[in-house]
């Protein structure tokens, strides 16, 4: 299984709903990334989980809310986001930068988020 | 330091002919440099990547020129086909990181 998983393909949520992100690898990966994509823009990096600990927050907002429950599977939680956080969130993941080679990162096919 | 800079923009291409982006890079400590390919509504691609010591790698229709002394470095799309219409990310890391530097992207239609 070469694939980066993410649920669901689409999410609308008004401003005071609580929703979470999905996604899920099953390439021995042990490090997962959650980034945020605006249209015509390139991915900017939100989260970094490497061995299942947090170890890069890029001064995300406190709204978004990551989790890597094992490390397959790595969560996002919205609670109370503003309309200017509609993008596409993408999920990816690499084998971690202590495992060797270019720790190339293989991204999944991302959540169209929309905040009314 | 960590900035990538990518033109152009946006290229339009005839079916058959060669597509060409360019990629500057400033950080001297990156040396891994892979390329994406995004499809409208869809996640980045791993497409190719390039490491330093080489000056160019070749897969298929696609090709990465990398001029170290310069810190630039170029994808070549030949025989350029209608499939091809997508928007091209380049980047750069260092390969010991997990941080990912993209370049601005550029969209690329082929006309049939």
């Amino acid at each position: 299984d070469t694939e980066v998983t993410q649920t669901p393909k689409h999410l609308v949520m008004g401003m005071t709903n609580k929703k979470s992100l999905k996604c899920e690898q099953h390439m021995g990966h042990r490090a997962m990334y959650w980034y945020k994509q605006k249209a015509k823009k390139p991915p900017e990096l939100m989260f970094v989980y490497s061995y299942e600990k947090l170890s890069i927050n890029e001064s995300v907002p406190s709204r978004f809310s990551p989790e890597c429950p094992n490390s397959s599977l790595l969560n996002l939680h919205l609670h109370a986001l503003q309309p200017e956080d509609s993008a596409l969130y993408l999920c990816a993941s690499s084998q971690g930068s202590s495992g060797g080679a270019y720790n190339e990162q293989f991204f999944g096919p991302g959540t169209r988020l929309t905040v009314l | 330091q960590q900035q990538v800079k990518q033109s152009p923009q946006s290229l339009i291409v005839q079916k058959g002919g060669i597509s060409i982006i360019n990629c500057a890079y400033e950080n001297t400590a990156f040396d891994y440099f892979p390329w994406y390919q995004q499809f409208p509504g869809k996640g980045p691609a791993l497409l190719i990547a390039i490491r330093p010591d080489v000056s160019e790698k070749k897969e298929g229709r696609f090709t990465i020129s990398f001029n170290k002394s310069a810190k630039q470095f170029s994808l070549h799309i030949m025989d350029s086909q209608p499939g091809d219409s997508a928007t091209y990310f380049c980047a750069a890391k260092k390969s010991s990181g997990d941080k990912l530097t993209f370049g601005t992207g550029t969209r690329l239609a082929v006309r049939p």
